[in-house]
Order: structure tokens, then C-alpha cells, then sequence
């Protein structure tokens, strides 16, 4: 069984400019999630979708940032301007339902200079 | 509000002998209480967890966890460690109620660190 997909491994942009994130999850996991990881430090969530809807996208920065799930399977995060503070590791999970365990994809490791 | 707090940033230990990693939590009824391992360049992958039941409790690679109500704590171990279980390793609680029901909240990580 194929794991949670992210594309690009790595991305290096300069500031000002917009960037975008691909997770493809498991087969037949309803639930999605990115997370946000910065050095040193644990993932944040930033948006939750259960199929096409984002049920918790609180803690997302909507100045900049915007996600979609437009089928209900793979996802895109696009942040547009990226600042030098939005280096980091972004991160994508899975699970069969908001309850189950989530399984992480390798991540988006973006570097604004 | 719930929460998961590591308190050591990097703990060292020599292979064969047994580690520890200390995780204690803030929840308001029973916790939902999880163990992740992070290797270089990759995601997280998930050891154990606690739902309910024994305190217990048994995971992938040989670790385990043991959760104690009364010191609010979820203490990851292992009797014997390997050179391979250098890593970072994350513990988190799973929000039960309200809007973020389901959500993880993730500890800062504890570096491990194994020697030869």
C-alpha cells in the first residue's frame, strides 16, 4: 500500500513569491490534514478536511495561505507572498476518519530567502 | 486547553541499555495519548498510543509506553536501545472535544540519541 505522497521534497523561492504544495493521501482516507513544522519544534495544524470540506482551518494565516481539496482525494497549499518567517517543513497526514490514526507523508521542506 | 509538554530536548544513552523519554500532558477528561518518531528527511511514523485500558502499553520496534494518571504522565521506553533508535520523537494528545475534535497536538520533540 502506497504511503501519504508530497510534492516537491524541497522548494527554495525567493520572498514575494508564491509557492504551492501537493499531498496525495491513502487510498480511501477521508481525512486530510497539513501540518506545519518549524525547527526544533512539533507539527501545528493548519487545516483539516473531512472529503472536500476544511471542518478546522483556524489556525491557517488566510492573509496568505489557502488550501483546497477540490475531489475529495489529493490537496494543495499555496501560500502567495511567501515571507522569509514561512520556512519550514510542510507536512501532510491521512487517516481513515478524524478519530484513527494519521499517517504522515515525508514532507515540504520550503526555504524563502 | 489540552496540551503535551517534553521536557528534555536531547536525551543520551549508550546502545544496550534502556532509555526513557518523558512526556507528561493537560487534558480535561480521559487523554488520548500518542508517540510518533521522526528520521532525517522524513515524516513522522506512528509507535503507540493510549486510548484506554492497560497502562501498558506495547508498540512498534520494541517500545513501549507507560501512562500514569496520577503524574499526568505518558513516558515512553524501551529496555535495550539500538544505535538505529537515534531519532526525534514526538508525543502528542488528541483533541476530544468541540471544533478540532480529532486534532493532534504534538510536544516539541525529544532528540534521542544512541551511542555505540
Amino acid at each position: 500500500e502506497a504511503g501519504v505522497v508530497q510534492s516537491p521534497r524541497y522548494k527554495i523561492i525567493e520572498k514575494k513569491q508564491p509557492v504551492a504544495f501537493w499531498c496525495n493521501p491513502i487510498s480511501g482516507h477521508n481525512t486530510l490534514y497539513w501540518y506545519l513544522q518549524n525547527l526544533g519544534q512539533g507539527p501545528e495544524l493548519l487545516i483539516r478536511y473531512e472529503n472536500e470540506e476544511a471542518v478546522d482551518d483556524s489556525q491557517l494565516p488566510k492573509d496568505r495561505f489557502s488550501a483546497e481539496r477540490l475531489k475529495g482525494v489529493d490537496s494543495t497549499l499555496k501560500i502567495q507572498p511567501a515571507e522569509l518567517g514561512d520556512s519550514a517543513v510542510y507536512l501532510c497526514a491521512s487517516s481513515l476518519a478524524p478519530l484513527n490514526e494519521q499517517f504522515f507523508g515525508p514532507g515540504t521542506r520550503l526555504t524563502v530567502l | 486547553a489540552q496540551s503535551v509538554a517534553q521536557p528534555e530536548d536531547q536525551v543520551n544513552v549508550a546502545e544496550g541499555n534502556p532509555l526513557t523519554v518523558k512526556c507528561t500532558y493537560s487534558v480535561s477528561g480521559n487523554p488520548y495519548l500518542f508517540w510518533y518518531v521522526q528520521y532525517p528527511n522524513r515524516g513522522l511514523q506512528f509507535l503507540l498510543k493510549y486510548i484506554t485500558g492497560d497502562n501498558l502499553v506495547k508498540g512498534s520496534y520494541g517500545f513501549e509506553a507507560e501512562f500514569n494518571k496520577s503524574q499526568t504522565s505518558f513516558h515512553l521506553k524501551k529496555p535495550s536501545a539500538l544505535v538505529s533508535d537515534s531519532a526525534l520523537y514526538f508525543c502528542a494528545v488528541r483533541v476530544l472535544y468541540g471544533g478540532s475534535q480529532g486534532n493532534l497536538i504534538f510536544g516539541k520533540g525529544t532528540k534521542l540519541s544512541v551511542k555505540p
